[in-house]
This record gives structure tokens, C-alpha cells and sequence, in this order.
């Protein structure tokens, strides 16, 4: 098994332009989460899928968006860079499972907007 | 809301022990978890406390008093490739969240020789 996989793992953008985060698991997984984690500071929730279909919003959501069509994916796109938007992107993933707890992560995507 | 507080940095000696305190106020607890971070890799699941008391695993140990909104991770036995930062994190309590969980900000310990 590859884990939980993610996409570019760096990335520059110029304000206002838009790109998508990829991300994907291949342990049939229910539960996926997108985090932020800015410098020295712990792990953010922008948005997270309870499985294929349903998303839902994090602690800090604004200009991001996301889709979960399939089990598998769940890429999380940026509408309009901002500098703010600076930091390293974590997608996670857990089985639905009563008794499951461990979050996977994946290796982050370092993004800088100027 | 979620409130999780723990200490900014701690440093520490080779083979000594260190004791890393999390404070939480939550409006749901269904556990709290401990996530390790070397710097620049993602995080790495530690330990899972949903019931009050110690959890030993290895030279890690952690604990829980749900009363008390407090958890401490113990480090035994420091090692060079310890110096990391450590995260603690609660998951919320409503099922339809899935494994949503709210982070402290990270303790960064250092371990010197």
C-alpha cells in the first residue's frame, strides 16, 4: 500500500491564481481531512469527508474547496491565492470504524503565494 | 470550541526523562491523541487515551484525567532522534464528524547530549 499520497509536494503561486491540492489513500479509508499547519504552530482543520459525497467545514474553511466523489480522492482546491494562504498542507485520512482512531497523514505539499 | 494548551519548548539532557502537559477545555471529548513531528516530515500517531489512567507503550507513556481536561506524555530514556515537536490533539465527540480533531499548537523538544 502507497498510503496516504499528496500532490505537488512544493508549490509556488502569484496571488489570485487558483490550483488544486491532491490528495489519495488506498486503504479504503472513510474518513479523509484536509489541515493547515503554519510556522511553529500546531495543525489547523480546513475541511474533512466523513466518506464519498459528504463534506463538511473545518476551523478555517474561507477560500478553500473541496470534493469527495470517490473514496480514494479528496482534493482540495484554492479558489484565489492569498499570501495568508502560505503554508504546508497535510491531507489525512482514518477508517470509519467504531474502534479506529489513528489518522494517517500524508508527506504535506509546501505552498508559497507572493 | 476546542481550547488545547501545552508548552511552547522544553530541553532536556540525553537518557534523562521529560514530561510534556496538555491542558484542554472542550465543548466534546471522545479522546485525545499524541502525534510526534520531526521537522519538515508529517506527523506520526503516538498514543490514544479515551479512558482515564496511563498508557505505556515502549519508553512513550501517556495519561489522562478527563475530570481534570489534562493529559501528559512521557518520554523515558531521551534519545538523540527524540528532538522533535510533539502535538496533542483531541477528536471531537459527535460521531458525524468523523475523526475531526483539534490540535494543540506543539511542543518542541530538544534533546541535548
Amino acid at each position: 500500500n502507497a498510503g496516504v499520497t499528496q500532490t505537488p509536494k512544493f508549490q509556488v503561486l502569484k496571488t489570485g491564481q487558483s490550483m488544486t491540492l491532491q490528495c489519495a489513500q488506498d486503504m479504503n479509508h472513510e474518513y479523509m481531512s484536509w489541515y493547515r499547519q503554519d510556522p511553529g504552530m500546531g495543525l489547523r482543520l480546513i475541511h474533512y469527508s466523513v466518506g464519498a459525497g459528504i463534506t463538511d467545514q473545518g476551523e478555517v474553511p474561507n477560500g478553500y474547496n473541496v470534493s469527495r466523489s470517490t473514496t480514494e480522492d479528496f482534493p482540495l482546491r484554492l479558489l484565489s491565492a492569498a499570501p495568508s494562504q502560505t503554508s504546508v498542507y497535510f491531507c489525512a485520512s482514518t477508517h470509519g470504524l467504531a474502534d479506529s482512531y489513528e489518522q494517517y497523514f500524508g508527506p504535506g505539499t509546501r505552498l508559497t503565494v507572493t | 470550541g476546542q481550547n488545547i494548551d501545552q508548552p511552547t519548548e522544553m530541553t532536556a539532557t540525553e537518557g534523562a526523562i521529560v514530561q510534556i502537559n496538555c491542558t484542554y477545555q472542550t465543548s466534546g471529548f471522545n479522546g485525545l491523541f499524541w502525534y510526534q513531528q520531526h521537522a519538515g516530515e508529517a506527523p506520526t500517531f503516538l498514543s490514544y487515551n479515551v479512558l482515564d489512567g496511563l498508557e505505556e507503550k515502549g519508553r512513550f507513556s501517556s495519561f489522562l484525567s478527563r475530570s481534570k481536561g489534562y493529559s501528559y506524555l512521557l518520554l523515558k530514556e531521551l534519545q538523540m532522534k527524540d528532538s522533535a515537536s510533539y502535538l496533542c490533539a483531541v477528536r471531537d465527540m459527535i460521531k458525524a464528524a468523523g475523526n475531526k480533531l483539534t490540535f494543540g499548537g506543539g511542543t518542541r523538544v530538544l534533546v541535548k547530549p
